[in-house]
């Protein structure tokens, strides 16, 4: 059984750049949420998808964008990178959306310079 | 974004003692979920919990859900030094059709051996 995994571990990006981090779903999973994890906070959600369409969002604005994959692999892009963008990116995978049961990844470290 | 509530922030005692944390909401929840995550690491979930004044335990752990669905604990009794980390608690939301994880700030854990 694969885990879940994340690429890249680490990104550095200047503001105004755009970046599109990657998520492999653990074996036999149809569900990806992302979350993004400030230094010394607790994970925010951003959104969920499930057999290819968004499933659910958190408060976040446009150009945070997602896309999963027949797979059910995933990636979260974001346009615009915004100093306050820096964080700790996680994905999480489930089975048919529950967020209880889900498996989280290491995460990619993003710096917005 | 919101999060929940999380006492005490940090904590830093001897190996063996007994440990309690909390998690407190304005919002009601259906599901009170508690994780840890290591450094380099995302969170990893140790009890979930689904009926208001449910107790649950795994091993060492215990974990209540509060009767006003507004709050809930987590206790480690008889600490030892692999249980240092962050601990969090995540209330799941169901408002609507946009289930979402709600999280604590986390309390980080120290042990001394």
């Amino acid at each position: 059984e694969t885990g879940v995994t994340q690429s890249p571990t680490h990104l550095i990006k200047t503001r105004g750049q755009q970046v599109t981090l990657r998520c492999s779903s653990q074996s036999g999973h149809n569900t990806v949420s992302w979350y993004q994890q400030a230094l010394g906070q607790g994970p925010q959600f951003i959104f969920q998808y499930y057999r290819e369409e968004e499933n659910g969002r958190g408060n976040f604005p446009p150009r945070f964008s997602g896309l999963q994959f027949p797979n059910y692999s995933s990636e979260l892009n974001v346009n615009a990178l915004e100093l306050d963008d820096s964080a700790l990116y996680l994905c999480a995978s489930s089975l048919d959306g529950f967020q209880e049961t889900q498996y989280f990844g290491p995460g990619t470290r993003l710096l917005v310079l | 974004g919101q999060q929940l509530n999380q006492s005490p922030q940090s904590m830093f005692i001897q190996e063996g003692e007994d440990v309690s944390m909390n998690c407190t909401s304005s919002s009601i929840f259906n599901t009170w979920l508690w994780y840890k995550q290591d450094p380099g690491e995302g969170p990893v979930l140790l009890i979930a919990l689904y009926k208001a004044g449910e107790l649950t335990s795994n091993g060492r752990l215990t974990a209540q859900f509060g009767i006003t669905r507004k709050d809930s604990f987590l206790n480690i009794s008889a600490s030892i030094p692999s249980d240092v980390g962050i601990y969090f608690c995540a209330g799941l939301s169901n408002a609507g059709n946009n289930r979402k994880l709600i999280w604590g700030l986390g309390t980080s854990l120290a042990v001394n051996p």
